[in-house]
């Protein structure tokens, strides 16, 4: 089955501490994104990368970090610089980067920090 | 700049009536316009989008939406509400000679009454 996968579905931080989101597609698609989700704001854009090895802030980007290695991949670190982390992260992909593509979505990430 | 609205943040309706969740967007050029759905601790599905053919797009699950220029709205409907569509609704607005920003909104949470 084609898809995005995140890993983990629940993760608990102590706070100070980095964590690392996981996100993998293997849709074939170039373009990727990190969205984080509050209740009553929509998703706001953390990150996005339109092909391998490279990638854009997007809206919210402090505290925040990411790597494409690998066109299938696209990791999200939380670093301790992230002031109040506990959201649900989602990440997505599109087939390229122009914004008329649908975006697939994963089914999600929910950090909390303790 | 793009901008989106979902006038509502919560409908609630019975199961069998109509539904309507209403969008306003603002855009410079020419908008690509979508609606997601979302479950409860899910991620996002496409349900419908726009991108510059037939104003009346038909999309997943019977829901359907207009595309209305002079009004700068694209609202979604569905004839009969089922249990099942109990979810939570993002309308996502984009230009689309403009690849850089794609906007959501902050989300319309739909109750099913049985």
């Amino acid at each position: 089955d084609g898809g995005i996968t995140q890993s983990p579905k629940y993760l608990f931080r102590k706070e100070g501490q980095n964590v690392t989101l996981s996100c993998e597609q293997n849709l074939n698609h170039d373009a990727m994104y990190w969205y984080r989700q509050d209740p009553g704001q929509g998703l706001r854009l953390i990150y996005y990368s339109q092909i391998v090895n490279d990638f854009q802030k997007g809206d919210i980007a402090e505290g925040y970090s990411v790597s494409r290695e690998k066109k299938e991949s696209f990791p999200l670190t939380v670093t301790s610089a992230q002031k109040n982390p506990t959201a649900f992260y989602l990440c997505a992909s599109s087939i390229g980067a122009s914004v008329g593509n649908e975006q697939f979505f994963g089914p999600g990430t929910r950090l909390t920090v303790l | 700049a793009q901008s989106v609205t979902q006038l509502d943040s919560h409908v609630s309706v019975s199961e069998g009536t109509p539904v309507l969740l209403r969008c306003n967007y603002s855009s410079s050029y020419s908008p690509s316009l979508f609606w997601y759905v979302q479950h409860p601790n899910k991620g996002l599905q496409l349900l419908l989008k726009y991108t510059s053919a037939a104003t009346l797009v038909k999309g997943i699950n019977g829901f359907e939406a207009e595309f209305k220029k002079s009004e700068t709205s694209f609202h979604l409907t569905k004839p009969s509400a089922h249990m099942s569509d109990a979810a939570e609704y993002f309308c996502v607005v984009s230009d689309r000679w403009r690849d850089d920003k794609i906007i959501f909104g902050k989300g319309t949470r739909l109750h099913i009454l049985p």
